[in-house]
């Protein structure tokens, strides 16, 4: 199975800072992807990534930026974190469009 | 409108009994997945079917694309069962790949 690992698992940052939420993936798959997961939306999509070098905006991407250094790495990233990003955040990745995906454990972030 | 609507919201069920859960979809269909979430857990892949029946244990799920629908089955069901069913549909263009959630359906099995 392949294996999709997120980091840190929990992180409590403070209004106005930068986050960076990292995800490392070792099956060589081309696309990956950010989800943030909420009570009343479920999973919506940030930025996707078909790879190294490219990163394209999903449907929520205001106040996020990502970036793919590697085939392996895609981060998001936070410049001004605020109180309403306070959610699950989830990477995930796959072969290509219309393949199985498959998800990290979850990144739960605070925004105090 | 929501692109993918599951059914029912949330299900009880006596250890043993079966249920069938519903996701239906309003848009062509490329890829359909099925994911099982525990409470602030992650999200666990049961099933990538795009089209016919899968089976896994005691889990079966149908994909009929004319129908624009899927179901998951659980026969027997456990208390270890119990937790957060997800079905996302694959949409891929020239421009753009992404899955599309339902909202759930939330399974309680009591003993």
């Amino acid at each position: 199975e392949a294996a999709v690992t997120q980091s840190p698992r929990n992180k409590v940052a403070v209004t106005g800072g930068k986050v960076t939420l990292s995800c490392n993936q070792t099956n060589n798959h081309n696309n990956m992807y950010w989800y943030r997961q909420d009570t009343g939306h479920g999973l919506r999509l940030i930025h996707y990534s078909y790879g190294a070098g490219s990163t394209e905006k999903g449907d929520i991407p205001d106040g996020y930026k990502a970036s793919r250094p590697s085939q392996e790495n895609f981060s998001l990233i936070l410049e001004l974190a605020t109180p309403s990003q306070t959610s699950v955040y989830f990477c995930a990745s796959g072969e290509g469009d219309n393949t199985e995906v498959f998800f990290g454990k979850g990144t739960r972030l605070t925004v105090v | 409108g929501q692109q993918v609507q599951q059914s029912p919201a949330s299900l009880v069920l006596q250890e043993g009994e079966n249920a069938e859960l519903q996701c239906n979809f309003s848009t062509s269909l490329n890829s359909m997945q099925w994911f099982y979430q525990r409470p602030g857990g992650s999200l666990v892949s049961l099933f990538y079917n795009p089209s016919g029946t899968k089976h896994s244990g005691r889990l079966t799920s149908t994909t009929v694309i004319k129908e624009r629908r899927s179901s998951l089955h659980i026969s027997s069901s456990q208390t270890t069962d119990s937790g957060t069913y997800l079905c996302a549909l694959g949409i891929a263009s020239s421009s753009f790949s992404k899955l599309v959630f339902g909202q759930g359906t939330s399974l309680s099995v009591v003993p």
